[in-house]
């Protein structure tokens, strides 16, 4: 079985432009959650969808970054206006049910250079 | 505030047994423990996860302390592909819920 799949791996984009990371979850799985890694933070929450429902967005920057799932096999993350300080690897992870018990299992991730 | 304390390191050597310990005094009754590791440029791999009891498959055995203050996750003969940053996590039962990590404590294995 294909595991979370992230497309692109990476992506180098002009400040100021715009930036748009996806995301395929494992089938079956209905939460999807995104974080985002750098050397400084560390692991940080951004936001997770489960049935495609925002359920919670507590960790997205209120302003350039939302996110969508607009089916149940692929999830986006997009950023406006991107900004050196947005350059992070951008992962995004599945579970069969949103429930604490399920295993969140991880993609690759999208490493976003912004020049 | 970290919920869960690890130490920052730990070494070992090729076909040694490593337990690597999380102190989590605040835990509270409804919160899941879980352990993740992560090598560079991956994704964080989940290892195991308890509530109570001690729990063990192909990967590690976690040994949870019966106050559940604290809990030890025992990786019996480590190889090279063992060397990652493992994190403990503690998650809240329900729907919902994020995983949220601290910075973990890297395990360097040697030959």
């Amino acid at each position: 079985n294909a595991g979370v799949i992230q497309t692109p791996r990476h992506k180098v984009t002009g400040k100021g432009q715009e930036a748009t990371l996806w995301c395929e979850p494992i089938s079956g799985h209905s939460a999807v959650f995104w974080y985002r890694q750098t050397i400084v933070q560390g692991l940080e929450f951004l936001t997770y969808f489960r049935n495609q429902a925002p359920i919670d967005d507590s960790g997205m920057p209120k302003e350039r970054f939302s996110a969508q799932m607009p089916n149940q096999s692929h999830s986006t993350l997009k950023i406006q206006s991107t900004q050196p300080q947005d350059s992070a690897v951008y992962l995004c992870a599945s579970s069969l049910t949103g429930n604490s018990g399920n295993t969140l299992y991880f993609g690759e991730g999208s490493r976003l250079i912004v020049v | 505030d970290a919920k869960t304390t690890q130490p920052d390191s730990m070494e070992s050597t090729e076909g040694e047994t490593v337990h690597l310990p999380c102190s989590h005094a605040t835990i509270s009754g409804n919160e899941y423990i879980y352990w993740y590791r992560q090598v560079p440029l991956q994704g964080p791999e989940y290892v195991t996860h308890g509530l109570q009891q001690n729990t063990t498959n192909s990967m590690a055995f976690l040994a949870i302390a019966s106050d559940r203050k604290s809990s030890t996750l025992i990786l019996p003969h480590v190889s090279l592909r063992d060397a990652a940053v493992y994190h403990c996590i503690l998650r809240e039962q329900g729907t919902g819920s994020k995983l949220s990590f601290g910075k973990g404590a890297k395990l360097t294995v040697s030959p």
